[in-house]
């Protein structure tokens, strides 16, 4: 198995830009995906393959991979975008999800 | 339109065995490359994954709980069944069941359902 891991909480004003980091020992390997979770809600899926975004999914959400590390930028953020973001991975093992980052709008 | 929704116990007594159903609408689980996951999570925790299913009846397991858990496909009533013995308290959790991508060696879950609150209690 292998862990993710990503910072516990961002923080970032409105219409700033906020990045949120995922690291593994996988990358480059494995694709790495994206999902936000409100509260009391079920996730929702917000990019795929690195940085392919869903249909429906905000032009601000923008994903990228450098070496072991892959960032999750929402430019502009907006008051909606608060909530939890969790990376995912899997590969014939299994899958695995990052611990999660808060991401705060002040 | 693409739905799941999970069903089941929404409390189980230490030691007893939990069995959950996904019904899910809008694809079938017989198409190449679609498979349907399990995840949970507790109480203010981070999401795990449990298991998946893959079109071709593959089936993967967390490692660490892979002792404890079946997972079975009925594709003509469009759904998947999750079984976990020797339930803990430790198990509470939501547990979701979630449309999966499978791409060459990775998936990704791009729908999910509702999320079922279970409760392990004597």
């Amino acid at each position: 198995s292998y862990e993710l891991t990503q910072p516990p909480s961002v923080s970032v004003s409105p219409g700033q830009t906020a990045r949120i980091t995922c690291s593994g020992d996988a990358f480059p390997r494995q694709y790495v995906h994206w999902y936000q979770q409100k509260p009391a809600q079920a996730p929702v899926l917000v990019m795929y393959k690195d940085s392919e975004r869903p249909s429906g999914i905000p032009e601000r959400f923008s994903g990228s991979s450098s070496g072991t590390t892959v960032t999750l930028t929402i430019s502009g953020v907006q008051a909606e975008d608060e909530g939890d973001y969790y990376c995912q991975t899997a590969d014939s093992s299994g899958a695995e999800f990052g611990g999660g980052t808060k991401l705060t709008v002040l | 339109q693409i739905t799941l929704k999970e069903s089941g116990p929404t409390l189980v007594k230490p030691t007893q065995t939990l069995t959950l159903t996904c019904t899910f609408s809008g694809f079938s689980l017989s198409t190449s490359a679609v498979g349907v996951g399990w995840i949970r999570q507790p109480p203010r925790k981070a999401l795990e994954w449990l298991a998946v299913i893959y079109w071709d009846d593959d089936k993967y397991y967390r490692p660490s709980l892979e002792s404890r858990l079946t997972i079975t496909k009925d594709t003509s009533k469009n759904q998947v069944v999750l079984t976990m013995t020797n339930m803990d308290p430790a198990d509470t959790a939501t547990y979701y069941c979630a449309h999966a991508v499978v791409l060459i060696s990775d998936y990704y879950f791009d729908y999910w359902g509702q999320g079922t609150l279970v409760t392990v209690s004597s």
